[in-house]
């Protein structure tokens, strides 16, 4: 069975701090590793991972993938009020009858006080 | 910009009610898939559609159905609603690679 899990499941910090969420995947047939933000409101796309050791950025935001040890981080530094959300990490799988279904973890949720 | 839209973002129904929950978007996507969301669960995948009038069993479909009529449009049924039904639902469509874009959900409330 396939299964994605991230931790911590909440994590509460002050503004400045910087956070590493983590999502470790047991898959068959691996293709992606995507993660989102959800405030209260839908899940907002912020990166999708294929390759391994290739980082991918976006402001303060970065993740990573190591496709050999199956996991991916997700890095916040400088983090502000407004990265308070649960941050949700997906994985993809290849095969035609796939789809493009997404196997998804429980989420972390991130408070972040002033 | 990719836009999935949710016919309504709360609703209060009674137990035994069917409910129609739908779902549009506007970029000629193929694959459309239903979520719901629950404390400490994540999201569940209720069913999904590949095609118009394609529609396959995710991981939780018991007391729903769907249906996809239409490309643009993917309608979640809840045949006799009960109360652990309530729920956040989330409907997503997906681009060519393995991005799912989500709608703005519907936060149900079975009495």
């Amino acid at each position: 069975e396939d299964k994605v899990v991230q931790s911590p499941l909440s994590l509460v910090v002050h503004e400045g701090d910087t956070v590493t969420l983590n999502c470790s995947y047991e898959v068959t047939n691996f293709r992606s590793l995507l993660w989102y933000k959800q405030e209260k409101k839908a899940p907002t796309f912020l990166f999708m991972l294929t390759s391994s050791g290739i980082e991918k950025k976006s402001g303060r935001l970065s993740s990573i993938l190591d496709k050999k040890e199956l996991f991916s981080i997700l890095n916040i530094t400088a983090t502000q009020t407004g990265d308070s959300a649960i941050y949700l990490c997906a994985v993809g799988k290849a095969g035609g009858t796939s789809y493009g279904k997404l196997t998804f973890g429980q989420g972390t949720i991130l408070t972040v006080h002033p | 910009d990719v836009k999935v839209t949710q016919s309504s973002r709360y609703l209060v129904k009674r137990t035994g009610e069917k409910v129609f929950l739908e779902c549009v978007q506007d970029m000629d996507h193929e694959n459309m898939f239903w979520y719901r969301q629950d404390p400490g669960l994540g999201l569940r995948l209720i069913y999904f559609s590949y095609d118009v009038k394609m529609k396959e069993k995710g991981d939780i479909p018991e007391g729903y159905s769907v249906s996809r009529e239409k490309k643009e449009r993917f309608s979640l049924i809840l045949e006799s609603a009960s109360t652990n039904q309530t729920s956040m639902y989330l409907c997503a469509s997906r681009t060519s690679t393995d991005t799912q874009y989500f709608g703005p959900g519907t936060r149900l409330t079975v009495l």
